[in-house]
């Protein structure tokens, strides 16, 4: 099946510091590409959805000028959290799909934020 | 605004017994709904997708039915084993194949030996 990756698998950052997430798809070329937030014991919010080479779409109540989302090639996609603050503390989970194969998802494994 | 419960939010059950889990929506107008497992501080494993016209799809030991008009969906586990401990998620894609995945809470089981 189709691998996502990501980088780094977790992350401890200072407040006030910004973090970069890689997401990529291994095995295929990923047309759009979704990043998810997820609290403990609570369940995956969608923050935003990206296509490539396309500006990121971002749901509401997400501020795009923290989360900074570049999608620049069909394999690589990467969320900065701007100027961290420990309310952003999460674990940040992409998934990726080829729109012109199939409409399924895939998942990466998630990448644990600490903001102290 | 299409919102997905999962009931029980956990679920403790000793070694072998069969189970249900259960997933409910509040738009019937969905595209599929797919299962998910994610073990703790992993990623997500996707288990069975069932699209908008089907009523259940299975796999080895699980079996997933889905009643779109009444908004609900069941994942059934044969056989529980203690490798099957995890949190179950039922999400559901709206409307179109590119519509959002919108996800449940989950289910969080333990099987105990």
């Amino acid at each position: 099946g189709a691998v996502v990756s990501q980088h780094p698998s977790w992350v401890i950052c200072k407040s006030g510091t910004s973090v970069k997430i890689e997401c990529r798809s291994l095995d295929f070329q990923a047309t759009t590409m979704f990043w998810y937030r997820q609290f403990p014991k609570q369940s995956l919010m969608l923050m935003a959805t990206s296509n490539e080479g396309s500006k990121a779409t971002y749901e509401q109540g997400v501020e795009k000028d923290k989360f900074l989302i570049n999608h620049a090639s069909l394999t690589l996609s990467t969320l900065t959290v701007t100027s961290a603050h420990p309310e952003d503390s999460s674990f940040y989970i992409c998934s990726a799909r080829d729109n012109r194969q199939s409409y399924e998802q895939y998942f990466g494994p998630g990448t644990r934020l600490t903001v102290t | 605004k299409q919102e997905v419960t999962q009931i029980p939010a956990a679920l403790s059950v000793p070694e072998g017994e069969n189970l249900v889990l259960n997933c409910s929506f509040t738009d019937s107008a969905i595209y599929n709904l797919q299962w998910f497992r994610q073990d703790p501080g992993k990623g997500l494993t996707s288990l069975l997708l069932i699209q908008s016209s089907q009523r259940e799809q299975t796999s080895g030991r699980l079996n997933a039915s889905l009643d779109k008009s009444s908004g609900r969906s069941t994942l059934y586990i044969a056989a529980s084993q203690p490798g099957d401990s995890a949190t179950y998620l039922c999400a559901v894609r709206h409307a179109s194949n590119t519509g959002k995945l919108i996800f449940g809470q989950g289910t969080t089981l333990q099987v105990k030996p």
